[in-house]
């Protein structure tokens, strides 16, 4: 069965630097997103993406970050100016055609900022 | 905004012991899905619930959606240790599919 990856499969960065989170999405998904879950809590919303470009963002999805699609298979989360707060395990998701169909995560990224 | 409020947060279990989890929603729902997530692992889709009343099985599970479509339930008969994990209800939170999670209910099993 198709799955979402993601690399790397944990990320230790300092404070302040720049972390770059990559997804491959299923290959017949046209939507895709990013998680996040802070360690034991909820599964977060941050960016749904669509044609090339960003479809719906949280509050937390501020100018700190960014999602980009660099060619026909990658999507990345782009992490400016890491915080301590930012520590979580991201998961990025696709769907084969958005609105109310299933999502289908890939294993995470735990990042950890210290 | 919208909540998607999920209890009980902790459930242990004797194996072989039901177990049910309940999902609301502060706004009317188009349609609810659930996840499940192993201890370490990432979501998985377990099933999605569109019409008012919906009463769906699959083996020992059965998921309802309330008539109003803004609460749902999963009741899992005669717990398995390979139940463990926390199950997540989660909503349409917009138009292009990002769902909005409740916190999940995290199920333990003693054997």
């Amino acid at each position: 069965e198709p799955e979402v990856t993601q690399t790397p499969s944990h990320q230790v960065t300092q404070m302040g630097q720049e972390v770059i989170l990559r997804c491959v999405p299923i290959s017949n998904h046209l939507y895709f997103y990013w998680y996040r879950q802070i360690l034991g809590q909820k599964v977060e919303f941050l960016v749904s993406f669509y044609n090339n470009e960003i479809s719906e963002k949280s509050e937390i999805f501020d100018d700190q970050f960014s999602v980009e699609r660099p060619d026909g298979s990658n999507f990345t989360l782009k992490i400016r100016s890491t915080k301590l707060e930012d520590s979580a395990m991201y998961f990025c998701a696709s769907s084969q055609t958005g609105g109310s169909s299933p999502l289908h995560f890939g294993n995470g990224t735990r990042l950890t900022v210290t | 905004g919208q909540q998607v409020m999920q209890i009980p947060q902790y459930q242990h279990v004797q194996e072989g012991e039901d177990f049910t989890t309940y999902c609301n929603s502060s706004t009317t729902l188009s349609n609810i899905q659930w996840y499940k997530q192993r201890p370490g692992g990432h979501p998985v889709f377990l099933i999605q619930l569109v019409k008012s009343g919906e009463v769906k099985k699959q083996k020992r599970l059965t998921f309802q959606f309330g008539e109003a479509k803004k609460n749902s339930s999963l009741h899992i008969t005669a717990t398995q240790t390979t139940d463990v994990g926390t199950y997540f209800c989660a909503g349409d939170g917009g138009s292009q599919g990002n769902l909005i999670f409740g916190k999940g209910t995290k199920l333990s099993v003693k054997p």
